[in-house]
């Protein structure tokens, strides 16, 4: 089945440093992949979409020089939090769709959680 | 605009049937979704439907009325490893998912 990685699963930094996380489709190629956001007991929030070789489409209220996506290749897209606060902590989760077929169902990530101190 | 409603949680006993209604209001539509997610795991996909009718996967089944923007998931010989998120999300004209807030199910033995 079509395997999606997410790298680090967690993530504990300073208030003001930059985090990057990376979500890797393993063994399908995936031309969107997309980035959520999760707060304790809410559901996903869509952050972005990423698009392989073009600018990712950001969802409105969210900062896109704050979250910096960048999908270089079909395998991999990435997701930096820039100058991170405490209220960026949260469980960043990644979907990709296998551009090989003609299915519409996202694949998740195992996810990031992200605590900013 | 665009809506998804689900009930923000339910209880059932171990052995019995529950099921999770979901109604939902998008711009086009391209299938409902559900999915099961596990405390501070990232969700897992249990059922598509884009046509009406019922899906049977399992103990799990999912059924869709495009007319009346309404879908449900029943579980059936519940166990308490079902205890569980459940996320209904509708795919719309863009193919973005758009997602209910989750229904918390409890299993109680």
């Amino acid at each position: 089945g079509a395997v999606v990685s997410q790298h680090p699963s967690w993530v504990i930094c300073k208030s003001g440093t930059s985090v990057k996380i990376e979500c890797r489709s393993l063994d399908f190629q995936a031309t969107t992949m997309f980035w959520y956001r999760q707060f304790p007991k809410q559901s996903l929030m869509l952050m972005a979409t990423s698009n392989e070789g073009s600018k990712a489409t950001y969802e409105q209220g969210v900062e896109k020089d704050k979250f910096l996506i960048n999908h270089a290749s079909l395998t991999l897209s990435t997701l930096t939090v820039t100058s991170a606060h405490p209220e960026d902590s949260s469980f960043y989760i990644c979907s990709a769709r296998d551009a090989g077929v003609d299915w519409n169902e996202q694949f998740f990530g195992p996810g990031t959680r992200l605590t900013v101190l | 605009g665009q809506n998804i409603d689900q009930p923000t949680e339910m209880t059932a006993t171990e052995g019995a049937i529950v099921q999770i209604n979901c109604t939902y209001q998008t711009s086009g539509f391209n299938g409902l979704f559900w999915y099961q997610q596990h405390a501070g795991e990232a969700p897992t996909f249990l059922s598509y439907n884009v046509l009406d009718g019922l899906e049977e996967k399992g103990r799990f089944s999912s059924f869709l009325s495009r007319s009346k923007g309404y879908s449900y998931l029943l579980l059936k010989e519940l166990q308490m490893k079902d205890s569980a998120s459940y996320l209904c999300a509708s795919m719309d004209s863009n193919y973005q998912l758009i997602w209910g807030a989750g229904t918390k199910l409890i299993i109680k033995p």
